[in-house]
Order: C-alpha cells, then sequence, then structure tokens
C-alpha cells in the first residue's frame, strides 16, 4: 500500500490541461519540499519530470509544472499532447523509518 | 551523459538470493551522488529498495531491509543489489538509479530496467 495517494486515472484532450494530485501527510508531502513526479511509458523507465515540488530538469518541457498546498501536491500537464498519455508517479521524503516514498500512480488518458 | 545499466539473472529460484549489478557510464560513483535501486512489479507500482553513497553509507526501506544488502564497487563503477529468501512477490522489473540525497530526495537518471522472474 503506497504512502502517497494518486487518483487510478485522469483524462484529458489535446490542448486541455489537466492536474494529477499526490496527497500525503505532515510527515511527507506537507513537511518537507521534496516532491518529486515521474512519466513512464509502457515498457519504459520512469523520467524525472518534476523536482522539489516546482522545478524542472533540463530539457523537460515548460508545459508541465508542480505546486503544493498543505499535505497535497500536484502536477500540471497544460496544452496536452498525445505523446502525454503515460503512468505519473508521485515521489517523497518522508521522516518515517523508509525516507522515501511513492504515490500509486496515474495513469494518463489523452482523448 | 549519465548512462546505467542493470545486468543480472532474469529468473531466480524460490528462496534463493536475488544478485544484480548497476554499470555507470558517463559519471565515476566516487564523485558523489547515491546510488540506488527501485523495483516495479508487473502491473503495479514504483517501490524504493535502497541508495548507497560510494562511501558505503547505505539507507533501506525498512519493509526490505532484513533481506536487502546494497553494496558498491569504485574500481568498477558499479553497485549492487542482493535480496535474500525471495519469493513470487518479488517478481518485479528492478532499476538502477542516480539518487539526489540530503537536501534532495529524487531519481535524475534511471537504467532501462531488467525483468527478474522468481519461479521454480
Amino acid at each position: 500500500q503506497s504512502a502517497l495517494t494518486q487518483p487510478a486515472s485522469v483524462s484529458g484532450s489535446p490542448g486541455q490541461s489537466i492536474t494529477i494530485s499526490c496527497t500525503g501527510t505532515s510527515s511527507d508531502v506537507g513537511g518537507y519540499n521534496y516532491v518529486s513526479w515521474y512519466q513512464q511509458h509502457p515498457g519504459k523507465a520512469p523520467k524525472l519530470m518534476i523536482y522539489d515540488v516546482s522545478n524542472r530538469p533540463s530539457g523537460v518541457s515548460n508545459r508541465f509544472s508542480g505546486s503544493k498546498s498543505g499535505n497535497t501536491a500536484s502536477l500540471t500537464i497544460s496544452g496536452l499532447q498525445a505523446e502525454d498519455e503515460a503512468d505519473y508517479y508521485c515521489s517523497s521524503y518522508t521522516s518515517s523509518s523508509t525516507p522515501l516514498g511513492f504515490g500509486g500512480g496515474t495513469k494518463l488518458t489523452v482523448l | 551523459q549519465v548512462q546505467l545499466q542493470e545486468s543480472g539473472p532474469g529468473l531466480v529460484k524460490p528462496s534463493e538470493t536475488l544478485s544484480l549489478t548497476c554499470t555507470v557510464s558517463g559519471y565515476s560513483i566516487s564523485s558523489g551522488y547515491y546510488w540506488g535501486w527501485i523495483r516495479q512489479p508487473p502491473g503495479k507500482g514504483l517501490e524504493w529498495i535502497g541508495s548507497i553513497y560510494h562511501s558505503g553509507t547505505t539507507y533501506y526501506n525498512v519493509s526490505l531491509k532484513s533481506r536487502v544488502t546494497i553494496s558498491v564497487d569504485t574500481s568498477k563503477n558499479q553497485f549492487s543489489l542482493k535480496l535474500s529468501s525471495v519469493t513470487a512477490a518479488d517478481t518485479a522489473v528492478y532499476y538502477c538509479a542516480r539518487t539526489l540525497w540530503f537536501g534532495a530526495y529524487y531519481f535524475d537518471y534511471w537504467g532501462q530496467g531488467t525483468l527478474v522472474t522468481v519461479s521454480s
């Protein structure tokens, strides 16, 4: 069972914006600015899209943005494109005995 | 460009030890960063296993800690994973990744992953 809660699926049409939530507690998401997001296409390794809540690695499109409010972090993808269809995972540092946890993943479908 | 490549047996028998190696190119492990292992059972989500620094300092997922050993060989620019007493529940794609640790916690470079099946 994942420590971080994500919706199982979200969908949107090309050109639209979608937001994926990642809900934790004050021991992880709410307590630290160490939330990261990964994109995973079928059969491929995950790819880092956002780190430290809202920072984009070099080469990641500025259509991807991250934010946090309280115990919930969010990944927003604007101007949806077909290539954005993938699974998305959030991750956070946690003050529990296991310092890193992942969300259960969200499947994004571009209609 | 940092590249990571996992290697090891694709089939392990129940109760035996799973052993994988990650070979890093384009960056010297001795130069810094932590190096970690993450796994993903078929059709399921990601699970962090543990991470190691070139000095040998390790951090593990508590749920696996009693069965996991991660080690590093700086002379070969490799780090390794051993998971003992495996069961079918350990069947997964195993990824190695460069890990940011202390002041940041994320994985910026990943290997392609290797499927390990536990079966007799």
